[in-house]
């Protein structure tokens, strides 16, 4: 198999404070995770690729001393949302791609954040 | 700049019906093309993957059909159930292996 599991699986907190995400692979090794974002009734949106050991890649638009990610082993990815604000309430979804040439991407079951 | 459109954006059928989900994407130079299951607040299930020399997959009592040449895939659901209602999410990656997502189809089967 490929399970990937994210924790918490939902988590409210305040305006202002720091909420960390965790991606993991359950049963394989990943060099590579990625991190999506989803609004309700809106297609995922790539925020940021996870690389193993090393700076993560983000896509346009997503600040990178907001979102802040560390992958600091082959099973392990997080993502911290800093002083969090009502707009970045959303869920947020981490895939995990195995080493190696295969590209497919195995999806946790997401986090729903909201922020108060 | 590929964009993957779903339709339609809701659907809502008795059940036992055979029903198709239809996907379209502008750019036909993808590597693969995957469908999955999104359930209410959850994560998403995988349920076919269409490589892009592929025509089709199936799996159960789902099909899956790929024509690159017009840039569409269908999804075909036999039978349907209940436990089928979720959101079926299209799925493109680029050569470059980025995922490109439609919005998906809403789906209520209902008893």
């Amino acid at each position: 198999g490929a399970v990937v599991s994210q924790h918490p699986s939902w988590v409210i907190c305040k305006s202002g404070t720091s909420v960390k995400i965790e991606c993991r692979s359950l049963d394989f090794q990943a060099t590579t995770m990625f991190w999506y974002r989803q609004f309700p009734k809106q297609s995922l949106m790539l925020m940021a690729t996870s690389n193993e050991g090393s700076k993560a890649t983000y896509e346009q638009g997503v600040e990178k001393d907001k979102f802040l990610i560390n992958h600091a082993s082959l099973t392990l990815s997080t993502l911290t949302v800093t002083s969090a604000h009502p707009e970045d309430s959303s869920f947020y979804i981490c895939s995990a791609k195995k080493t190696g040439i295969s590209y497919e991407q195995y999806f946790g079951p997401g986090t729903r954040l909201t922020v108060t | 700049k590929q964009e993957v459109t779903q339709i339609p954006a809701a659907l809502s059928v008795p059940e036992g019906e055979n029903l198709v989900l239809n996907c379209s994407f502008t750019d036909s130079a993808i590597y693969n093309l995957q469908w999955f299951r999104q359930d209410p607040g959850k994560g998403l299930t995988s349920l076919l993957l269409i490589q892009s020399s592929q025509r089709e997959q199936t799996s159960g009592r789902l099909n899956a059909s790929l024509d690159k040449s017009s840039g569409r895939s269908t999804l075909y659901i036999a039978a349907s159930q209940p436990g089928d209602s979720a959101t079926y999410l299209c799925v493109t990656a680029g050569n470059n292996r980025k995922l490109i997502w439609g919005l998906g189809t809403s789906l209520a089967v209902n008893p």
